[in-house]
């Protein structure tokens, strides 16, 4: 059984540019996470999607966007990149919002140069 | 002030050694209290999941809560080297925020031979 699966692995971009990373979650899984892990931060909750819907979101600026598709995968972006942006952002899928089972996926690492 | 406290390490144990991880909170609503194990350049993966006070074990690994402390544990019996990782504590409020959780920064643990 696949895991979940972040594309692209490694990222590189330049301040002002925008980015989108991409998760597919599981199969059958519908609730997917977007969090962000820094070393000083830890990893903070980004927003979560079911059934393309956004249900939860974290305490992020605007430029911070996601969106499901109705295959269950997900997309995340960010415009008007930072340098405080870079971070790896981790993808996590559960079959349903209501479980701790969440896999995480091994995330893109973002560099903001 | 973080909602929650993790002493990020490193702690270096010998193999065999018994290790003690833990995390504070501040936010009396948490009920809900979780294990992440991370390895390098992988995401967390969910080690155990206990809910309000009291012991959870598995294996090696126990878990405890003392909601009146605000503090969680987990213990590592026998540790190995492969337990050699980064421990991660997570919680939240409820199931309807099971997708949203509120992580620790991480305590970064190595067991030597």
């Amino acid at each position: 059984k696949a895991g979940v699966t972040q594309t692209p692995r490694y990222l590189i971009k330049t301040r002002g540019q925008q980015v989108t990373l991409s998760c597919s979650p599981i199969s059958g899984h519908r609730s997917v996470s977007w969090y962000q892990q820094t070393p000083g931060q830890g990893l903070q909750f980004l927003f979560e999607y079911f059934s393309e819907t956004q249900r939860n979101k974290g305490n992020f600026p605007g430029r911070f966007s996601g969106r499901q598709f109705s295959n269950s995968r997900s997309e995340m972006n960010v415009s008007t990149l930072e340098l405080g942006d870079s971070a790896l952002y981790l993808c996590a899928s559960s079959l349903t919002r209501y479980n701790y089972g969440y896999t995480f996926g091994s995330g893109t690492r973002l560099t903001v140069v | 002030q973080k909602e929650v406290e993790q002493d990020p390490g490193p702690l270096s144990v010998p193999e065999g050694a018994i290790v003690s991880l833990n995390c504070t909170y501040s936010n009396s609503a948490f009920q809900y209290f979780m294990w992440y194990r991370q390895y390098s350049r992988k995401g967390p993966e969910l080690l155990m999941y206990t809910y309000s006070s009291g012991n959870k074990e598995d294996g090696r690994f126990t878990a405890q809560v003392d909601k009146s402390s605000k503090y969680i544990s987990l213990f590592i019996r026998d540790s190995q080297p492969s337990d050699s990782a980064t421990y991660l504590c997570a919680m939240s409020y409820n199931t309807g925020t099971a997708s949203k959780l509120t992580f620790g920064t991480g305590t970064r643990l190595q067991v030597t031979l």
